[in-house]
């Protein structure tokens, strides 16, 4: 089915551990975004791309690794995981940046 | 930088009544859009309404509406007969670089429908 898959949907490591969170999307959108969601914070930035190969950092990128090689992936990788990244993770994408974004059925990372 | 601001963390209604959850926000750019999301239990963030900031006139989907106040920079979402299923986190968002940066949300309404 058409859409945008973030896998996995639940994920338990431990500190200082390397996790990649995927994310894809089947629409061929231009616009990716990683946000994570922290109780008392709602939904921040953490990196997002307007085409492949072309990433920037948000608000909250520290600790965050992303790439785009292709169109419809766009992995965040976590080098060394710490507890603060215990979060929910979701990924969206849209076609043009004026356009509603659609997110992914999200992440929850827990970090041990 | 862009700001939202949520003021009511939590809110709660009766079926069949109407809420409003208020949303401001701080942005230097001209060209913008606000968004109100829901995010039921099952965790999925659904669009409800979404506005154009240059357009004057508010945007309606059905039972949602919003009053957006451009000068006050205020952004409410108006929930007509509200229904068991509206319980949810609502949240207010805007857009920067014309919505190629990314959104910035609020912290979120967390809205109970009671029977």
């Amino acid at each position: 089915d058409a859409g945008i898959t973030q896998s996995p949907r639940y994920k338990i490591t431990e500190t200082g551990r390397q996790v990649t969170l995927m994310c894809h999307q089947t629409w061929s959108h231009s616009y990716m975004f990683w946000y994570r969601q922290d109780l008392g914070h709602g939904l921040r930035l953490i990196y997002y791309s307007a085409a492949a190969d072309i990433t920037d950092k948000g608000e909250v990128p520290d600790g965050y690794v992303v790439s785009r090689s292709k169109t419809e992936n766009f992995p965040l990788t976590l080098e060394s995981a710490t507890r603060s990244q215990t979060s929910v993770y979701f990924c969206a994408s849209t076609r043009r940046g004026n356009q509603p974004q659609h997110f992914g059925d999200g992440t929850r990372l827990s970090i041990l | 930088a862009q700001t939202v601001t949520q003021s009511q963390p939590e809110m709660s209604v009766q079926e069949a009544e109407t809420v409003t959850l208020s949303c401001t926000y701080d942005t230097s750019e001209n060209n913008y859009y606000l968004f109100w999301y829901k995010q039921p239990p099952s965790r999925q963030m659904i669009l409800v309404i979404r506005q154009e900031a240059y357009k004057q006139q508010n945007a309606t989907e059905n039972r949602f509406s919003v009053n957006f106040q451009k000068a006050a920079k205020s952004f409410s979402l108006k929930i007509s007969d509200s229904q068991l299923g509206d319980t949810a986190m609502y949240f207010c968002a805007s857009s920067s670089g014309g919505g190629a940066d990314g959104l910035t949300f609020g912290k979120g309404t967390h809205l109970i429908i009671q029977p």
